[in-house]
């Protein structure tokens, strides 16, 4: 079954410093690869997503990921964190073995420091 | 259209009650899906549908949980007889029904379980 790593729970960056998020999936092949960003008491909003071609994907608020196949891995990252970014990011596989759920890590909370 | 809508957005109830809760999707979006969401961890996978056809159910939808989407717009979810541990973030998603599957979630409804 697939699965996804998010292996920072909280990260604390101040603002205007970049920022790298992790995320490591097992999956037998290449998934659709998504972020999404929770801000508190709301809904999941998509940054980005990677299917297929150019590795580096960029997203909506500046923020671009890039898949690597040979590390099963789909960071994100930012060159310049705002205050408005804090919030929880969310990496996701799918759909993949014909199920169409999305699979989720558990997060990572971001903080910003003014 | 405004995006996924979800109704109501908290409920609170005492354990052994029955809760409804309802999503509309976006109006082109034959796929909606519902997801659970606990404190710390990211969303998993209820049920879905394409259509008014449930397609799909988790291990995780017990035989007190209930969904419905009768004539393929909005959807319900049900639990009944509710426990302490039911108490979550019910999401709502839809998509299209094309091979990337992005999905479009919903503000969530957040169940309290007293």
């Amino acid at each position: 079954a697939q699965s996804v790593t998010q292996p920072d729970i909280h990260i604390t960056v101040s603002e205007g410093a970049s920022l790298e998020l992790r995320c490591n999936y097992s999956y037998g092949a290449t998934p659709y690869l998504f972020w999404y960003v929770q801000s508190p008491g709301q809904g999941l909003q998509l940054l980005l997503k990677y299917f297929s071609g150019d590795t580096l994907v960029q997203g909506i608020k500046g923020f671009e990921a890039e898949f690597k196949r040979s590390q099963s891995s789909f960071n994100l990252r930012k060159p310049s964190v705002h205050w408005s970014d804090a919030a929880e990011y969310f990496c996701a596989v799918g759909p993949v073995g014909g199920r169409r759920a999305l699979t989720f890590g558990s997060g990572t909370r971001l903080q910003v420091q003014p | 259209d405004t995006g996924v809508s979800q109704d109501p957005r908290h409920k609170i109830t005492k354990r052994g009650q029955n809760v409804t809760f309802r999503c509309d999707p976006i109006s082109e979006h034959n796929r909606l899906y519902w997801y659970r969401q606990t404190l710390g961890q990211g969303p998993e996978f209820l049920t879905y549908f394409q259509n008014e056809a449930q397609l799909e159910k988790s291990r995780l939808l017990s035989d007190r949980f209930s969904a419905e989407r009768p004539k393929g717009s909005f959807s319900t979810l049900e639990i009944q007889r509710t426990e302490q541990g039911d108490s979550a973030m019910y999401l709502c998603a839809s998509s299209l029904a094309v091979a990337d599957n992005e999905q479009f979630f919903g503000p969530g409804t957040r169940l309290t379980v007293l």
